[in-house]
């Protein structure tokens, strides 16, 4: 299957930092997604990307289609003690290809 | 909000077993899905169903593994002879139209094989 490189695989952070990470493809996507997933929960999904290029914004959350249709990044400002949890790009091609997944801690 | 759900939370069974595992996908959705997620790993795709066919499936979903849609809410994966690497998280998914479209996830069923 088509593999997606997620990095960094964790990350520790402080509380109020800003945070990025990247999802990175040797194939095109058509679709990225982003979702975060709480221990023991299913996905939820964070922002949606349709169009290379697109840049969007969903509160402190901003995610964007890279210009390649190849990569996708997700930028938390300010982060808070319940922004931890596992953050999964998805890239859809014929089917939705997850990544490896980025375990955030924040320590307040 | 509209949700997709799944029952049961947590489904414990002997090797060998058939299981069956329940999704009501969002109630105007058209496109169903199953991953599984084995613990501490990516979450994988399984299967897409559409009209009450399957439209993709993995090298995953192999012959013990079946999906239906016996009415108009559920829509069940049914692992007809589990095996230990079987357990794992499986999650159903749902979307209101094909590719490059939003899915929302269920909970999740924990699969546990002994």
């Amino acid at each position: 299957g088509q593999q997606l490189n997620q990095s960094p695989q964790s990350m520790f952070i402080q509380e109020g930092e800003d945070v990025s990470m990247n999802c990175t493809s040797s194939s095109i996507f058509n679709t990225w997604l982003w979702y975060k997933q709480d221990p023991g929960e299913g996905p939820v999904l964070l922002i949606a990307l349709y169009k290379a290029g697109e840049l969007t914004s969903n509160g402190r959350l901003t995610a964007q289609f890279g210009i390649t249709r190849k990569d996708s990044f997700l930028n938390i400002s300010a982060s808070i003690p319940s922004d931890v949890g596992i953050y999964f790009c998805a890239g859809q091609l014929d089917q939705f290809y997850f990544g490896t997944g980025t375990s955030l801690t924040v320590i307040p | 909000e509209p949700e997709v759900t799944q029952t049961p939370s947590h489904q414990v069974t002997q090797m060998g077993q058939e299981v069956i595992l329940r999704c009501v996908p969002i109630s105007n959705h058209l496109y169903f899905y199953w991953y599984r997620q084995i613990l501490g790993q990516k979450v994988e795709f399984l299967v897409s169903f559409y009209n009450n066919e399957i439209s993709e499936k993995s090298e995953i979903f192999d012959d013990q593994f079946s999906v239906e849609r016996p009415d108009g809410s559920n829509f069940t994966l049914k692992i007809r002879s589990t095996k230990l690497e079987d357990s794992a998280m499986y999650f159903c998914a749902s979307s209101e139209a094909a590719h490059g479209d939003t899915q929302y996830f269920g909970p999740g069923t924990r699969l546990t094989v002994l």
